[in-house]
């Protein structure tokens, strides 16, 4: 059973860009959650999607939204990127809500100049 | 507000060693713990899923133990490797919302 799946891996992009990440969950699994991680902050949680509904939001800027899809990929966007949004981006997913066991994929590596 | 505290931010251990790093939590009532592993520049990876009615599990060399009513949990790494340095982030999920509380995670390096 193939993992989940995220791209790119690694993205450079100017402040002031917007930049959209993909997600690819396991196989029939419905829910995908997003999270941020950085050095000085550890994980912290975007928004979660199950069955093409925000099931869950943390408290990230309006800058930073997401969608998921009738076959249950992910997509998460963050506008007028800042140099703090430097950091990486991590999709988990599972088969019903967050609350069951998380599957995560390898992120990717946003780099803010 | 749900936190979760872990310790030590760090360690350095010898090859072989055993270690334990612990968790302490303010989630309540929960529905369950889990521990991760990531390597560095990756996702995280399950190492444990305890609910609050386990005392104990365990996956290879690594063993969870949770104390529900002090709301403390540890992993023990016996017989340490190299490859065990990576970070380990203790997870919280609440029963009453299910939401998710992370640790800020223990980073351990096991030296040769």
């Amino acid at each position: 059973k193939a993992g989940v799946t995220q791209t790119p891996r690694y993205l450079i992009k100017t402040r002031g860009q917007q930049v959209t990440l993909s997600c690819s969950p396991i196989s029939g699994h419905r829910s995908v959650s997003w999270y941020q991680q950085t050095p000085g902050q550890g994980l912290q949680f975007l928004f979660e999607y199950f069955s093409e509904t925000q099931r869950n939001k943390g408290n990230f800027p309006g800058r930073f939204s997401g969608r998921q899809f009738s076959n249950s990929r992910s997509e998460m966007n963050v506008s007028t990127l800042e140099l703090g949004d430097s950091a990486l981006y991590l999709c988990a997913s599972s088969f019903t809500t967050s609350s069951y066991e998380q599957y995560f994929g390898p992120g990717t590596r946003l780099t803010v100049t | 507000k749900n936190q979760v505290e872990q310790s030590p931010q760090s360690l350095i251990i010898l090859e072989g060693k055993n270690c334990t790093l612990q968790c302490n939590y303010t989630v309540s009532p929960f529905s369950n713990l889990r521990w991760y592993k990531q390597d560095t520049g990756r996702g995280p990876v399950s190492l444990t899923i305890m609910t609050f009615s386990e005392n104990t599990k365990s996956n290879g060399r690594y063993t969870a133990t949770l104390d529900a009513d002090t709301k403390q949990s540890s992993l023990h790494i016996t017989a340490s490797q190299l490859s065990d340095s990576a970070s380990y982030i203790c997870v919280v999920i609440s029963s009453n919302d299910y939401k998710l509380s992370f640790g800020a995670g223990t980073t351990v390096t096991v030296r040769a």
